[in-house]
């Protein structure tokens, strides 16, 4: 069965600093990975996606991660921290079917001035 | 392009009360996906569609909880009778066949007294 987990369920960085999310997956199929970003009072939305191309993903707002799969991971990250890139993090796996995605708990990520 | 469209945004309902939450999922869309988001549980698949026809419903949680599909342009979630424990955020999303993105909707967020 498909399943990733976030570590951290609360990242605070300085404006301006790196931000590392993590997520690691168990798939028992080529896997097919997903962060979704979810800003306060909002559904969610895609920021990247990997499917088997580059292992190395760029997204919207200048985040981007990289499949390891060796490690199983797919962290996400980004130089440089803006304040309106706080919000809840979602790290998510293709499900057994095609359609289904498993999301992982959310990593809520603040920006300190 | 509209996107996912869902009402109310806010329900304040009795318990004991029924509850009818609606969404249109993106025209072309053929899969709609109902989550439901709480602090304790986190985002939860409650029931998926495929051209109007229920896939898996594995998530729902009890009989209480109901979902149709009547055409491809809208669906329901109903909860008859409501609880207080039924309190989160309501999402729908819709997705295309063989895209695995989903996009979601704003979500409903309902109170049961």
């Amino acid at each position: 069965a498909q399943s990733v987990t976030q570590l951290g369920s609360h990242v605070s960085v300085s404006e301006g600093a790196l931000v590392l999310l993590r997520c690691n997956y168990s798939s028992s199929v080529p896997p097919y990975l997903f962060w979704y970003v979810q800003y306060p009072n909002q559904g969610l939305q895609l920021l990247l996606k990997y499917t088997s191309a580059a292992t190395l993903v760029k997204g919207i707002n200048g985040f981007e991660a990289e499949f390891k799969k060796s490690e199983t991971s797919f962290h996400l990250t980004k130089p440089s921290a803006h304040m309106s890139d706080a919000a809840e993090y979602f790290c998510a796996v293709r499900g057994n079917s095609a359609s289904k995605i498993i999301f992982g708990s959310g990593t809520r990520l603040s920006i300190r001035p | 392009d509209a996107g996912v469209i869902q009402s109310p945004r806010h329900e304040v309902t009795e318990m004991g009360q029924e509850v009818t939450l609606r969404c249109k999922p993106i025209s072309g869309h053929d899969y709609l996906f109902w989550y439901r988001q709480t602090m304790m549980r986190g985002l939860e698949l409650l029931i998926y569609f495929n051209n109007n026809v229920p896939i898996d419903d594995s998530g729902m949680p009890e009989d209480r909880f109901s979902a149709k599909m009547p055409n491809a342009s809208f669906s329901t979630l109903k909860i008859q009778p409501s609880e207080p424990r039924d309190s989160a955020v309501y999402f729908c999303a819709s997705s295309l066949a063989g895209r695995e993105t989903q996009y979601f909707g704003p979500g409903t967020r309902l109170l049961v007294l």
